[in-house]
Order: C-alpha cells, then structure tokens, then sequence
C-alpha cells in the first residue's frame, strides 16, 4: 500500500506566480490534511478536507489560498500571487476516518516551497 | 491555544548513548499527546501516542509517559543506534470535536554518529 504522495517535492516561484501542491492519500483513505512548517518553526495546521468538501479551514490564510479535494484525483493547495513569505515546507497527511483518539494521521514526504 | 514546546536541536550522540528530548506542552482539557519521527527524505511517522495522564506510549525502545502535573511527555531511549538518526516531533491534538487538528513543535533533529 503506497504512502501519502505529495508531488513536486521541491517547487521554485518567483513572487507574483501561482503555485499548486498535490496530494494523493492513502488508498482507502477519505479524509486529507494540509500543514505548513516555517523555517524554525512546527508544522501548523491549515486545512482538513474530505471528498469535495471543506470541512475545517481555520488555519488558513484569508487571502490567495485554498484547498480542494475533488471526488476524483488529488488534493490541491493552491496559493496565488506568492510572496517570500510563503516559502515553506507543506505538508499533506491523511486518514481513514476524521476524529477519535484512535485513529492515526500519515504523512506524505512534504513539498519545499521557495519563492524568489 | 494549544502549543507544543520542544528541546531546541540538533543533538548528537554516540552509538549506545542515551537520548531524552523534552515536550512541555499547554493546552485545554484532556488532549492527547504523539511523537512523529521523520527520516531523511521521508514523511513524518508516528512513533508513539498517549491519550490520558499517565499512559505511556512506547514503540522501537522508546518510551514517553503522559505526565498531567508537568504538564510534559518526554521521549526516551536507552541506547541509541544509528538508524535513529531523524527529526523527532512532540504533537498534541485538541479534545473535542477538533481532535483532528495536531499542534508541532518545532522538530530535533538528532544525529547518532558509529
């Protein structure tokens, strides 16, 4: 059973572009997660999703992102108009039900954003 | 709100040596509390959990007890190996309806030299 899958690994903008982040859950898993990690910083939340619904987007920025998770393909985290404060490591976690004490986040491998 | 605070890295440590990193944690309530571990190139896993005052999580020789009074869940292992070269995370997640969201520290990195 392949591992969150988070594709590119490493993505270069210069300010002002678009930058997409792509997701693919575990198999069987219906629920996804978006986390940032600052330099020097812990992973913050952001976003939880299911199948085209947006359940929790508290940790999201107000302005130029947002996030989807389609009944079909990956999640994407979109961020437009990128500004060098936007570089950070993103990283997207799944699970095969929402809530409980039980139940277990996985991790995909994160995506490197640099905006120059 | 809820936050994580962990041992500032990095840490290096021979082979054998024993490794503590220390998590205090503040929060509301009754959360329940992870270490991640992320090795290089990969994706976090978790490593161990507790989920009420007292557990101790334990997994691959390391060990962390839940300790409500400190408020803190320090990880521990007795001898290290090289393989356990990674960055180590303290989680939490909140109780209540938002248990889905996890709260990070700031990651050790740990390097065990042969």
């Amino acid at each position: 059973n392949a591992g969150v899958m988070q594709n590119p690994r490493h993505l270069v903008r210069r300010r002002g572009q678009e930058a997409r982040l792509r997701c693919s859950p575990m198999k069987g898993h219906s629920h996804v997660y978006w986390y940032r990690q600052l330099p020097e910083e812990g992973l913050k939340f952001m976003v939880y999703l299911q199948k085209e619904n947006i359940i929790d987007e508290s940790g999201m920025p107000k302005e130029r992102f947002s996030a989807e998770f389609p009944k079909e393909g990956p999640s994407i985290l979109r961020i437009q108009q990128v500004v060098r404060g936007d570089s950070a490591a993103y990283f997207c976690a799944s699970s095969p039900t929402g809530t409980g004490k039980s139940y277990e986040q996985y991790f995909g491998p994160g995506t490197r954003l640099t905006v120059t | 709100g809820d936050s994580v605070t962990q041992m500032e890295g990095p840490v290096t440590l021979s082979e054998e040596a024993c490794l503590t990193i220390n998590c205090t944690y503040t929060a509301t309530g009754y959360p329940s509390l992870f270490w991640y571990v992320q090795y290089p190139g990969e994706g976090l896993q978790l490593l161990l959990k507790a989920t009420k005052a007292d557990d101790k999580g334990s997994n691959k020789g390391f060990e962390a007890t839940y300790r409500k009074e400190t408020t803190s869940f320090h990880l521990e292992k007795g001898s290290v190996q090289v393989s356990d070269s990674a960055v180590y995370f303290c989680a939490l997640s909140q109780s209540g309806g938002s248990d889905y969201k996890l709260s990070f520290g700031a990651g050790t990195t740990v390097t065990v030299r042969a």
